[in-house]
């Protein structure tokens, strides 16, 4: 199963575009990139997944390169209610989702 | 729609005890999972279901941990007995498919329930 790598932390003004990267050099064709994200003492939340193609969605966007070795997740504008850890997930040949330890994204006011 | 609910919030057993674990999924979800969550770690998945049949249970502690789903619906996952390394937050959730390809299910996560064995 492909592993991915994120930052332990990064930080975002209230307001701006928080951009949070993911490598995963040894993703495999047929493989998605999936991102969720865990507000504290919540359990896990959906945001969006991908498999080539640039994604859109209420939350955030997709962005991932042509080669598909990383990926960006955009919040276009972040709010202290986005303060959480985001996972990037790839979606493993036996379609367990295998989860690393994410990154921690302070929106700070 | 209603969510994934999950009981008891917070348990605290000593170790040897046993302990159990609710899970009602979203109506009509028929993939279940059970996750263990350490602190400072990622989810680990424990068992899948899918209806009321086990799915992947690699990853499950089977000398003291079982879990079941009867008639497809609510699961219970139990802890006997416990250790110290156990304590954790047990996160339960569904999602609507399973054979419909990797993009295809997103999965919706109850709050958890976390556990402190001491």
């Amino acid at each position: 199963d492909a592993k991915t790598t994120q930052p332990p932390s990064m930080d975002c003004a209230e307001g701006r575009a928080a951009n949070l990267p993911c490598n995963h050099s040894t993703i495999s064709g047929n493989e998605y990139v999936y991102w969720y994200r865990q507000i504290h003492s919540q359990g896990p939340q959906y945001i969006i997944h991908g498999l080539k193609n640039n994604e859109t969605n209420e939350m955030a966007s997709l962005i991932i390169t042509e080669d598909r070795k990383s990926s960006t997740l955009i919040l276009p504008h972040a709010t202290l209610r986005d303060t959480a850890v985001y996972y990037c997930i790839v979606r493993g040949y036996n379609r367990k989702l295998i989860w690393g330890l994410g990154t921690s994204l302070a929106v700070n006011p | 729609e209603a969510g994934v609910a999950q009981s008891p919030r917070y348990k605290i057993i000593e170790k040897r005890q046993s302990v159990a674990f609710w899970c009602n999924p979203i109506s009509g979800h028929a993939t279940l999972y059970w996750y263990q969550q350490i602190l400072g770690q990622g989810p680990k998945l424990l068992i899948q279901f899918q209806n009321n049949g086990v799915v992947d249970d690699s990853q499950l502690p089977k000398d003291r941990f079982s879990a079941e789903r009867l008639k497809g619906v609510d699961s219970t996952l139990k802890i006997q007995p416990a250790k110290l390394e156990d304590s954790a937050v047990y996160l339960c959730a569904s999602s609507p498919a399973f054979d419909r390809g990797p993009g295809a299910t997103e999965a919706f996560f109850g709050q958890g329930t976390r556990l402190t064995v001491v």
